[in-house]
């Protein structure tokens, strides 16, 4: 079954420095992956889609991320992080079925000024 | 636009009490979804309705109803609280199963006392 896994459960980067978020995937075939973001007291929307037409997918508010097969990672990254970034982001995959979206347990992103 | 309205925002029950948590989306989704969101689990699919007129169990069921009153409305029932459900409850929906974006109500903040 497809899953993902997002390495720390907190980063902390300074403004104006290089957000980095990592997701790993685990499956025998290229899935559809999805990076959600979290801000306080809200629901979920999404920041970026992977769905194999392209290994580099570009988001909102100028993050993207990078599909690498030889790693099975989706890593999100932003050149320069904002004090408006700090959020909660979320990796996500299809899961047992089409209908069930499963998540990774989150990165919270805190930017310093 | 509204997007996926849930009612209501915040609520605190006592053990043995019910509840029903309201959901509607005015996207025309076929899809829709409960989730609950706990620190450090990220999100787990409670019940999901891949169309109107069905429903299945997602990852944790237990101690949960919903009913897919028709395509708008999605509503998750707490027959029996329990302490363990203090969570948030998310409802999101999609166009078409969990491979297109998936849109997230506010939340709604339960305390089960």
């Amino acid at each position: 079954a497809q899953s993902v896994t997002q390495l720390g459960s907190h980063v902390s980067v300074s403004e104006g420095a290089l957000v980095l978020l990592r997701c790993n995937y685990s499956s025998s075939v290229p899935p559809y992956l999805f990076w959600y973001v979290q801000y306080p007291n809200q629901g979920l929307q999404l920041l970026l889609k992977y769905t194999s037409a392209a290994t580099l997918v570009k988001g909102i508010n100028g993050f993207e991320a990078e599909f690498k097969k030889s790693e099975t990672s989706f890593h999100l990254t932003k050149p320069s992080a904002h004090m408006s970034d700090a959020a909660e982001y979320f990796c996500a995959s299809p899961g047992a079925g089409s209908y069930q979206l499963t998540f990774g347990k989150g990165t919270k992103l805190s930017v310093i000024p | 636009n509204a997007g996926v309205t849930q009612t209501p925002k915040f609520q605190v029950l006592k053990t043995g009490q019910s509840m029903t948590l309201q959901c509607a989306q005015d996207m025309n989704h076929n899809s829709m979804y409960w989730y609950r969101q706990d620190p450090g689990m990220g999100l787990r699919l409670i019940y999901y309705s891949a169309s109107e007129g069905t429903t299945d169990k997602g990852e944790v069921p237990n101690g949960y109803n919903v009913s897919r009153l028709n395509k708008r409305e999605f509503s998750l029932r707490l027959e029996s609280a329990a302490p363990s459900q203090t969570s948030v409850y998310f409802c999101a929906s999609s166009d078409r199963g969990a491979n297109t974006e998936a849109f997230f109500g506010q939340g709604t903040r339960l305390t089960v006392v």
